[in-house]
């Protein structure tokens, strides 16, 4: 089957460090990757995406890596800001055309950048 | 463009009442989907639907209903409301049927069911 797993929150990080977040996934054939963020009190917005192997996903200083061979598609940032505190959420899209209806996501690890 | 929007932000149900989510968006998507989000679970699909008049169930679709009369908006109904479906409703549209489109949410619906 379809699954995310992300590593478990949540994190605190003061301003300027280094963010990883963890994500690895289990799916058939090539799926689409995203992160979602979710800010307090919002909705999820896109943060950023990978269709295939390879594939750098970038927005805002962030950056994931869709890792076929680890199945991985972990979120990095080299300096965070208080304004990145929100909850970020992996999620697969099955491959075919379908898949803009079927998002899985992972739990959600919420981070903090304290000043 | 206002996106998409839901409506009410907050409601408190008790057990067995019903009533409806509201969900509209202006973007002229076909794709539109109803998820909700429980601690520790993520987002889980409820029901989704791939045009006007055309709606299919997700992971989660019991105790809830749709419909689509029109492509701005997909309505969230739940017949007789229990404490399992106290959650955080999101509603999301997409423009294409291809697995990269991307999906807009809207702010969400915290629901409590007593």
């Amino acid at each position: 089957g379809n699954s995310v797993t992300q590593m478990e929150g949540p994190v605190t990080l003061s301003e300027e460090a280094f963010l990883t977040i963890n994500c690895t996934y289990t799916a058939t054939g090539y799926p689409s990757l995203f992160w979602y963020v979710q800010y307090p009190g919002e909705g999820l917005q896109l943060l950023l995406k990978a269709t295939k192997a390879d594939d750098k996903g970038s927005n805002k200083g962030f950056e994931a890596t869709y890792r076929k061979e680890t199945t991985s598609f972990h979120l990095e940032k080299g300096s965070v800001q208080v304004s990145d505190s929100a909850v970020y959420f992996c999620a697969l899209t099955p491959p075919g055309i379908t898949g803009a209806n079927n998002l899985f996501f992972g739990t959600g690890t919420r981070l903090t950048v304290i000043p | 463009n206002a996106g998409v929007t839901q409506t009410p932000k907050f409601q408190v149900l008790k057990t067995g009442q019903s009533m409806t989510l509201q969900c509209a968006q202006d973007m002229n998507h076909e794709y539109m989907s109803w998820y909700r989000q429980d601690p520790g679970m993520g987002l889980r699909l409820i029901h989704y639907s791939v045009g006007a008049g055309i709606t299919d169930q997700g992971e989660v679709p019991n105790g809830y209903n749709v419909s689509r009369s029109t492509t701005e908006d997909f309505p969230l109904r739940l017949l007789s409301a229990a404490p399992s479906q106290t959650s955080v409703y999101f509603c999301a549209s997409s423009s294409g049927k291809w697995a990269y489109n991307e999906q807009f949410f809207g702010p969400g619906t915290r629901l409590t069911v007593l």
